[in-house]
């Protein structure tokens, strides 16, 4: 099983600040990475595909790098509505596997 | 629009089963892989299952292998798992979600939530 380990659980920042969010796989995933966003009582909502790549209708504050077994997801210049939980998800291996997230708060 | 309805989940006795199932619009589901990713209450998001487009491959997460059985209907736009033997740790809500072309996850259903308890 690949696990990924995120870091740090928890990040409380203010707007003017730059939000750094690590995940780290136990052996190379590539860039089979994907990050995603879920506030209280939502489902997940897809960020960043594979490590870099942005989605439609992903405001452009959020940005993901990485490659092999260290990956980031930063926002800039967060906003109010960014407090979130955040998770990574590996897909290169058949079983699936999620970081354990971490959680944004806004000040 | 993608839209993923997971039916209503329930509550359930240890050892006992219960079948939810996911009706997809928007999107042409015969040409998806799907799967299913279920959250504790409070917890993070796990991997459960994948199945292929046809239905001809599937995928399980090593705690519910033998225990939980994904299938689809494509004639009925479904998706479905069949949990047998259930246990209190399989207290989740479960979410129906897409694959995209690339594997990836794109698009989730809102979630059914599965309680097991005496």
């Amino acid at each position: 099983e690949i696990v990924l380990t995120q870091s740090p659980d928890f990040q409380s920042v203010t707007p003017k600040e730059k939000v750094t969010i690590t995940c780290r796989a136990s052996q190379s995933i590539g860039s089979s990475l994907h990050w995603y966003q879920q506030k209280p009582d939502q489902s997940p909502k897809l960020l960043i595909k594979f490590a870099s790549q942005s989605i439609s209708g992903v405001p452009s504050r959020f940005s993901g790098s990485g490659s092999g077994t260290d990956f980031t997801l930063t926002i800039n210049s967060p906003e109010a509505e960014d407090a979130a939980t955040y998770y990574c998800h590996q897909t290169s291996s058949l079983r699936r596997t999620f970081g354990q997230g971490t959680k944004v708060e806004i000040k | 629009e993608v839209q993923l309805v997971e039916s209503e989940g329930g509550l359930v006795q240890p050892g006992g089963s219960l079948r939810v199932s996911c009706v997809a619009s928007g999107f042409i589901f015969r040409t998806y892989w799907m799967t299913w990713i279920r959250q504790a209450p409070g917890k993070g998001l796990e991997w459960v299952a994948n199945i292929k487009q046809d239905g001809s491959e599937t995928y399980y997460e090593d705690s519910v292998k033998g225990r939980f059985t994904i299938s689809r209907d494509n004639a009925k736009n479904s998706l479905y798992l069949q949990m047998n033997s259930l246990r209190p740790e399989d207290t989740a809500v479960y979410y129906c979600a897409r694959l995209a072309y690339g594997d990836y996850v794109d698009y989730w259903g809102q979630g059914t939530l599965v309680t097991v308890s005496s």
